[in-house]
């Protein structure tokens, strides 16, 4: 099975400043990776997908980058709404697997 | 709108079993592959199960393979999971979600399942 290595787990910061997760594969899986957000009483919600690719909808400030083993989602400009969780997603391969998971919390 | 709806969840026995059901709007059912997604209280995500557009594949991690089956009525815009010989590690939100190729464009909100005696 691919493992799914996220970090970090939980990152604090203020509403303006840019942050950045990231995700590593246990073997390469091309750019086959997705990044999902979701918040308290709301259904998970797909952010990128193909490694970089915005989901209609997502806001620019979200971008995603990496291809084979190593990826990151950068959020340029937090604002209130940004805050919670975040997991990577690979489909190289079944099984599907996730990474583990980022809580983002306002400092 | 896309709208994933679960029910059927709750609380079970060990070596019980039990269905979810996921009730589908605001798209062509039929045209999509489906999915279920859990997820055990303070854990991360796991996948459970595809199911190709017509039914006739279907998909499971080792983890449920030969306990769990997933299946879909088109007619209805409805997909089902039977869990039988339930067990404590089961215990989760279970979510239905909408597959493009293998990721997941639309879940549902999720549905609790408790394996207890």
């Amino acid at each position: 099975d691919v493992q799914m290595t996220q970090s970090p787990s939980y990152l604090a910061a203020s509403p303006g400043e840019s942050v950045s997760i990231s995700c590593k594969a246990s073997k390469s899986i091309s750019n086959y990776l997705a990044w999902y957000q979701q918040k308290p009483g709301e259904a998970y919600k797909l952010l990128i997908y193909s490694g970089s690719t915005l989901q209609s909808g997502t806001p620019s400030r979200f971008s995603g980058s990496g291809s084979g083993t190593d990826f990151t989602l950068t959020i340029r400009s937090l604002e209130p709404e940004d805050f919670g969780l975040y997991y990577c997603q690979q489909y190289y391969e079944k099984p599907l697997t996730f990474g583990s998971g980022t809580k983002l919390e306002i400092k | 709108e896309v709208q994933l709806v679960e029910s059927g969840g709750g609380l079970v026995q060990p070596g019980r079993s039990l269905k979810l059901s996921c009730a589908a709007s605001g798209f062509t059912f039929s045209n999509y592959y489906m999915a279920w997604v859990r997820q055990a209280p303070k854990k991360g995500l796991e996948w459970v199960a595809t199911i190709s557009t017509s039914g006739s594949r279907t998909y499971y991690p080792d983890s449920v393979k030969g306990r769990f089956t997933i299946s879909r009525d088109n007619a209805k815009s409805s997909l089902y999971l039977q869990m039988n010989s339930l067990k404590s590690e089961d215990t989760a939100t279970y979510y239905c979600a909408r597959l493009q190729r293998d990721y997941f464009d639309y879940w549902g909100q999720g549905v609790m399942v408790t394996v207890s005696s």
